[in-house]
């Protein structure tokens, strides 16, 4: 099984440019969860979603989108980029009231 | 609001020592999760418990669902446990979100 897998793991973009974080687990999860983490401090809920179909925002969703057209994919779309969504983004999944799993995280850097 | 509280923020032991960490949060909860990131950046789960206690190797998390709070000990603590250590309850006030604790960072000296 490979897990959680997140790509890419490593992003420079420019202000103002569009990208999509891609996130997949082969477990058969329907809970999937998108976070951002800023240097030094704990992780943000950005969108999450309890199955294919349906998405939720967090704490944090502004300039972010998502779609979950499949259990096992869960991307987080970034439209017009901007310094502040500097930061490393982690995607995971769990199925309700168990584990959790995490991709090995992507770090963007918007310059 | 939903709130998470960990103490510390910030534990330095000696290599051998017991460690507490405590986590305290604010409304009903179904589960919790307690999990380790290492100074690499990867996330790696340690516990998810409802009740009681669970014991891994020299890990044990306890939770106390009436009284809102969980704590996670390391015993015979070890410098490879440096990392911080992050809470993570679930189901707050019935949502289905997983919000995350701010975090213990942990440094164990040998």
């Amino acid at each position: 099984n490979a897990g959680v897998t997140q790509t890419p793991k490593f992003r420079i973009l420019k202000i103002g440019q569009s990208m999509t974080l891609q996130c997949t687990q082969d477990m058969n999860h329907n809970y999937m969860y998108w976070y951002r983490q800023d240097p030094g401090m704990g992780l943000k809920l950005i969108y999450y979603s309890v199955g294919a179909g349906i998405t939720d925002k967090g704490e944090v969703p502004n300039g972010y989108n998502v779609s979950r057209s499949t259990t096992e994919d869960f991307p987080l779309r970034l439209e017009l980029a901007a310094p502040s969504q500097t930061s490393v983004y982690f995607c995971a999944s769990s199925f309700w009231n168990a584990e959790a799993f995490f991709g090995q995280g992507t770090r963007l850097t918007v310059v | 609001k939903n709130e998470v509280e960990q103490s510390p923020q910030n534990l330095t032991a000696q290599e051998g020592e017991f460690i507490t960490i405590n986590c305290s949060y604010s409304v009903g909860i179904s589960a919790l999760h307690w999990l380790q990131q290492h100074p690499g950046g990867g996330i790696v789960s340690l516990f998810m418990l409802s009740s009681g206690k669970k014991k891994h190797g020299r890990l044990i998390a306890t939770i106390n669902i009436q009284e809102k709070h969980s704590s996670l000990h390391i015993t015979a603590s070890h410098p490879r446990d440096s990392a911080v250590y992050i809470c993570a309850p679930l189901g707050q006030g019935g949502s289905e979100k997983l919000v995350f604790g701010k975090g213990t960072k942990l440094t164990v000296n040998p």
